[in-house]
């Protein structure tokens, strides 16, 4: 299946810095990319959907100004969690869809970014 | 009501033993239906399709009952290795697609 990377792996960062995370389709063009969050037992949250060269739609409930995401190319999706807060400590998963808008298409899955907020 | 539930778990069941999830979506946009496995502080992985003629692979059987808004997933001769969270995904399309993840079921195989 396709490969979609994720940096950094885990991270750990004093209350109030911004934490960049790279998601990185390695071998396919994705137009569509997604953001999710996971607590502990919990299961994936969508955030948003980041969409190549335009603005990300952002579930309700996530701060767009909060957790910026940047889709600059079929590539590459960025998302910075800014003003960290101990709160925003999570699993961040990131997914990429091969073809856009086909339903059926599989998702692939990043191998998700472990933030912890101190 | 959540847009899809599963069943609570933990499973705890012996190796070698036949293991039923059950999934509801509430949605009659839901278009499309996956089962995913998670292993402990890592990503979702495609398990299988899901479809309405029902689909099997090795041990792991999946059904889609579009009538009653059900999907399930049977795993026989359960193994060890079995042992993670599956979570039941769907997929709605409302304008946009939408992807929905279940809160996952716990599976525990023992020796």
């Amino acid at each position: 299946g396709a490969v979609v990377s994720q940096h950094p792996s885990r991270v750990i960062c004093k209350s109030g810095t911004s934490v960049k995370i790279e998601c990185r389709s390695l071998d396919f063009q994705a137009t569509t990319m997604f953001w999710y969050r996971q607590f502990p037992k919990q299961s994936l949250m969508l955030m948003a959907t980041s969409n190549e060269g335009s603005k990300a739609t952002y579930e309700q409930g996530v701060e767009k100004d909060k957790f910026l995401i940047n889709h600059a190319s079929l590539t590459l999706s960025t998302l910075t969690v800014t003003s960290a807060h101990p709160e925003d400590s999570s699993f961040y998963i990131c997914s990429a869809r091969s073809s856009p808008g086909t339903s059926a298409n599989e998702q692939f899955f990043g191998p998700g970014t472990r933030l912890t907020v101190l | 009501r959540k847009e899809v539930e599963q069943d609570p778990g933990p499973f705890n069941v012996p190796e070698g033993a036949t293991v039923a999830f059950n999934c509801t979506y509430s949605n009659s946009a839901s278009q499309s239906f996956f089962w995913y496995r998670q292993d402990c502080r890592k990503e979702p992985k495609l398990l299988m399709s899901v479809y309405s003629s029902g689909n099997e692979d090795g041990r792991f059987t999946a059904q889609l009952n579009r009538a009653s808004q059900y999907i399930s997933l049977l795993i026989r001769d359960s193994k060890l290795s079995d042992s993670a969270t599956y979570l039941c995904v769907v997929i709605l399309n409302t304008g946009g697609f939408k992807t929905i993840f279940g809160a996952g079921t716990r599976l525990f195989v023992k020796a």
